[in-house]
């Protein structure tokens, strides 16, 4: 199948300090990107959708300006914390698809940010 | 989206087969009813997908009845290594399309 990698795995930062995640479709293109923020023993919560060459769309209750992504290839998506406090510690995955032959999404391994 | 209902928790003894059934009453016509795997700190991993009646793949049975209204996963055999969270996600086919996960079901296979 789709290999999706995500860098960095783990990540530490200060309070204030923004960090830039990246999400790369390995061997295929895709056109369509999702992040999701998951908490400890909670499910996935889907931020945000990544179209390529086009503003990403938010869901709700998720602030644009804090969490911005960037996905100007067709095979990277970048999602940037800026500010990040420690409530924003939590376990980011993203999703990519856009291969209409498949029917599922492939997801990263995640990255863990912990903010001090 | 279609909102699904899963068990919490299901705990299990190695070797044995483990059905975990998803409720999804609005399912719409179009809705297909996809199956995940995630084991901690790692991202979801497909299992299965289907549409209606059975589908079988090399790692999962998936029973949808006619009314579509719930599946079932069926796991034959669990072994430890089957220890994870499995969700049950209910959409639109094709890649772009947005998933909404529920609160999945944890399973825990033991000796």
């Amino acid at each position: 199948g789709a290999v999706v990698s995500q860098h960095p795995s783990w990540v530490i930062c200060k309070s204030g300090t923004s960090v830039k995640i990246e999400c790369r479709s390995l061997d295929f293109q895709a056109t369509t990107m999702f992040w999701y923020r998951q908490f400890p023993k909670q499910s996935l919560m889907l931020m945000a959708t990544s179209n390529e060459g086009s503003k990403a769309t938010y869901e709700q209750g998720v602030e644009k300006d804090k969490f911005l992504i960037n996905h100007a290839s067709l095979t990277l998506s970048t999602l940037t914390v800026t500010s990040a406090h420690p409530e924003d510690s939590s376990f980011y995955i993203c999703s990519a698809g856009g291969l209409v032959i498949f029917n599922e999404q492939f997801f990263g391994p995640g990255t863990r940010l912990t903010v001090l | 989206l279609a909102k699904t209902t899963q068990p919490i928790s299901m705990d299990s003894y190695e070797g044995q087969e483990v059905n975990i059934t998803c409720s999804h009453n609005n399912i719409a016509t179009n809705d297909y009813i996809t199956w995940y795997q995630q084991f901690p700190s790692q991202g979801p991993r497909f299992i299965i997908q289907g549409y209606k009646t059975k589908v079988t793949n090399e790692v999962a049975s998936l029973f949808i009845p006619a009314d579509r209204k719930s599946s079932t996963l069926s796991l034959p055999r669990v072994s430890l290594s089957d220890t994870a969270v499995y969700y049950c996600l209910v959409g639109g086919t094709g890649t772009a399309s947005k998933l909404t996960f529920g609160t999945g079901t944890r399973l825990q296979v033991t000796l």
